[in-house]
């Protein structure tokens, strides 16, 4: 079955601590994202990346970090740096020159 | 002015009615609309995207664009308790810049009564 995976579903995070989220998709596509959803909020982009070993600060990049060493793998670093990491975080992808985006299941970070 | 909005709701609906959700968007340039299902404690699901304007039906749903109100509507027909959800419309931010980003709305949640 082609689609997105995330893991953890659930993450619990010390003040302090650095996690990363994974996100891996054996769609081919080409563009991925990472997202955070708020309550009551629309997402907001933090990361996307449009081609292996590249990739462009969103509108919220501040504290977190990415890399995009596989085509398949698009990484997301939370860093301690990050004031209020408490969220649903959400990797989505797409082909490249389409805009419909495709998302994995989530993971919803807590900070303790 | 946000760039996507939406009534927050909830919006109720009886069972078998019509749920009518709107949205609309602030950028002239766009080019490709989008409406995602997503319940409560899932991610995003895509079930419509439209992109020239008048309707597209696809069994229940019917995604309707007018770029001149730029205005985008989801109607649900025959609404099942199974359609209760938020639904995000998304849309294409315009090709200002070198990479063509995708705006979501806050989302409507909707809630079909039995």
């Amino acid at each position: 079955d082609g689609g997105i995976t995330q893991s953890p579903k659930y993450l619990f995070r010390k003040e302090g601590q650095n996690v990363t989220l994974s996100c891996e998709q054996n769609l081919n596509h080409d563009a991925m994202y990472w997202y955070r959803q708020d309550p009551g909020q629309g997402l907001r982009l933090i990361y996307y990346s449009q081609i292996v070993n590249d990739f462009q600060k969103g509108d919220i990049a501040e504290g977190y970090s990415v890399s995009r060493e596989k085509k398949e793998s698009f990484p997301l670093t939370v860093t301690s740096a990050q004031k209020n990491p408490t969220a649903f975080y959400l990797c989505a992808s797409s082909m490249v020159g389409r805009h419909e985006q495709f998302f994995g299941p989530g993971t919803r970070l807590t900070v303790l | 002015q946000k760039e996507v909005e939406q009534n927050s709701g909830p919006l109720s609906v009886p069972e078998g009615a019509i749920a009518s959700l709107n949205c609309t968007y602030s950028d002239r340039g766009s080019q490709s609309f989008f409406w995602y299902r997503q319940y409560s404690g899932k991610s995003p699901e895509l079930i419509m995207f439209i992109y020239s304007n008048g309707d597209k039906e696809d069994g229940r749903f019917t995604a309707q664009l007018n770029k001149a109100s730029q205005y985008v509507s989801l109607l649900i027909r025959d609404s099942q308790p199974s359609d209760s959800a938020t639904y995000l419309c998304a849309v294409n931010k315009g090709a200002e810049t070198s990479y063509d980003k995708v705006i979501f709305g806050p989302g409507t949640s909707l809630s079909v009564i039995p």
